[in-house]
């Protein structure tokens, strides 16, 4: 069956850091992956998308990759502040439309 | 201006009852969708409307029922609501349903009790 993991429930750096998430996924073959970032009693907000041809992409302090040969993307944040503290989806999205999420990774960024 | 909006935010309600929920965008999406948000904060698709039409109807009970009105309105009524039905409800729309990205609302909290 279909699955996707993110790494570990919590991930905890220091203000200034990279912080990075890992989204790992078997039994799919998605056209493209998304990620989005979700604070406590809000919707998720998106972020970047990623399509199955591309490596990587880029936003301001974020970077994300897709390997589609390993079955991961990874999503990278430079300079990390406290603001960015949050938790972080990741999506995977056939071409039915049908997105697939995983369970999140909550980042908190310590001053 | 909110983008996509769902009323009401909480919902508490005895067992047994039924409930709806309203959702409308105002982003002139085509594509709506509504999703459940458990306490292991898992994120799963329930419904799908393009443009009033149902394209993604996962297993879900037959106590729940969309309807859309219209592409900027996606409803959810809940029947006969159960203590399992507890979770946040989000509703999402996006451009043509397929590398957008959606846009969520801010969640509707439904406790059974």
């Amino acid at each position: 069956s279909q699955k996707i993991e993110q790494n570990s429930e919590a991930l905890n750096i220091q203000e200034g850091k990279t912080a990075t998430l890992t989204c790992n996924y078997t039994n799919y073959s998605p056209a493209y992956l998304q990620w989005y970032r979700q604070d406590p009693g809000r919707g998720p907000v998106f972020l970047l998308l990623i399509r199955e041809n591309e490596k990587e992409k880029r936003k301001e302090r974020l970077k994300v990759t897709f390997d589609t040969t390993l079955k991961q993307s990874l999503f990278h944040i430079t300079a990390s502040q406290p603001a960015d503290s949050a938790t972080y989806l990741c999506a995977l999205d056939s071409n039915a439309g049908k997105s697939t999420f995983g369970d999140g990774t909550t980042l908190t960024v310590k001053p | 201006d909110t983008a996509v909006s769902q009323t009401p935010k909480y919902l508490v309600t005895q067992m047994g009852n039924d409930k709806s929920i309203k959702c409308e965008q105002n982003l002139g999406h085509d594509t709506m969708y509504w999703y459940k948000q458990d306490s292991k904060k898992f994120l799963k698709i329930m419904f799908s409307y393009n443009n009033k039409e149902l394209i993604i109807n996962e297993t879900v009970p037959n106590r729940f029922s969309p309807k859309s009105p219209d592409k900027a309105h996606l409803n959810l009524h809940i029947n006969s609501l159960e203590l399992g039905d507890s979770a946040v409800y989000f509703c999402a729309s996006s451009q043509n349903g397929q590398g957008a990205g959606y846009t969520f609302g801010s969640g509707t909290r439904l406790t059974v009790v």
